[in-house]
């Protein structure tokens, strides 16, 4: 059964990067078509995809944050990683590490609470 | 504002069934696969069940999927108490060129 875990600080500084990590386990995040991604939820509201990366390292973002998103693979360490950068309070947010197979997301993380605020 | 419209709440008592409609484009739901999230309150989402009513193994067969041009559905039967949750419902997205969901719709067991 694969398992994700997300991991980070729950506080940014507005301006400023928030930086998450997922662990995978129960599976190599370098085998199989998989796209590891990241979805977030505002208190209260809907789910947004953020983006994803396939085991080849290629990516993809929501055009509403690629201007600010870098998604990163660290194969040896069975990790996946998001950097968001000049966040704002607007970026206060549950955000949850998911595997998409092309069709569904079939597994996620608990999520992790990341607040913008100084 | 979501790219699929999904009803914010709906609501049934235990026995009944209760359908969440999903609405989408030609470049969602028209092209791919639908599939829905149940979440419940402090918790992630999961999948529960996507086209054709695939899905997880241990997912009661109360609930079902259908598809039908643009909009999609999910039908829960038998309706019971722990069935309260937030449903989403999913599909990929040309012009995003990523998944979409729908707002979400709160189901409340009366």
């Amino acid at each position: 059964q694969v398992q994700l875990q997300e991991s980070g600080p729950g506080l940014a500084k507005p301006s400023q990067t928030l930086s998450l990590t997922c662990t995978v386990s129960g599976g190599s995040i370098s085998r199989g078509h998989y796209y590891w991604s990241w979805v977030r939820q505002p208190a209260g509201k809907g789910l947004e995809w953020i983006g994803r990366i396939f085991s080849d390292g290629s990516t993809n973002y929501n055009p509403s944050l690629m201007s600010r998103l870098t998604i990163s693979l660290d194969t040896s360490k069975n990790q996946f990683s998001l950097k968001l950068t000049s966040v704002s309070a607007s970026d206060t947010a549950v955000y949850y590490c998911a595997r998409w197979t092309g069709r569904t997301f079939d597994f996620w993380g608990r999520g992790t609470l990341v607040t913008v605020s100084s | 504002q979501s790219v699929l419209t999904q009803p914010p709440s709906v609501s049934g008592t235990p026995g009944q069934r209760v359908t969440i409609s999903c609405s989408g484009s030609s470049s969602n739901i028209g092209k791919y696969i639908v599939s829905w999230y149940q979440q419940f309150p402090g918790a992630a989402p999961q999948l529960l069940l996507y086209t054709n009513n695939e899905g997880p193994s241990g997912v009661p067969d109360r609930f079902s999927g259908s598809k039908s041009g643009t909009s999609a559905s999910l039908a829960i039967s038998g309706l019971q108490s722990q069935d309260e949750g937030d449903y989403y419902c999913a599909a990929w997205d040309d012009s995003l060129n990523g998944p979409v969901f729908g707002g979400g719709t709160k189901l409340t067991v009366l």
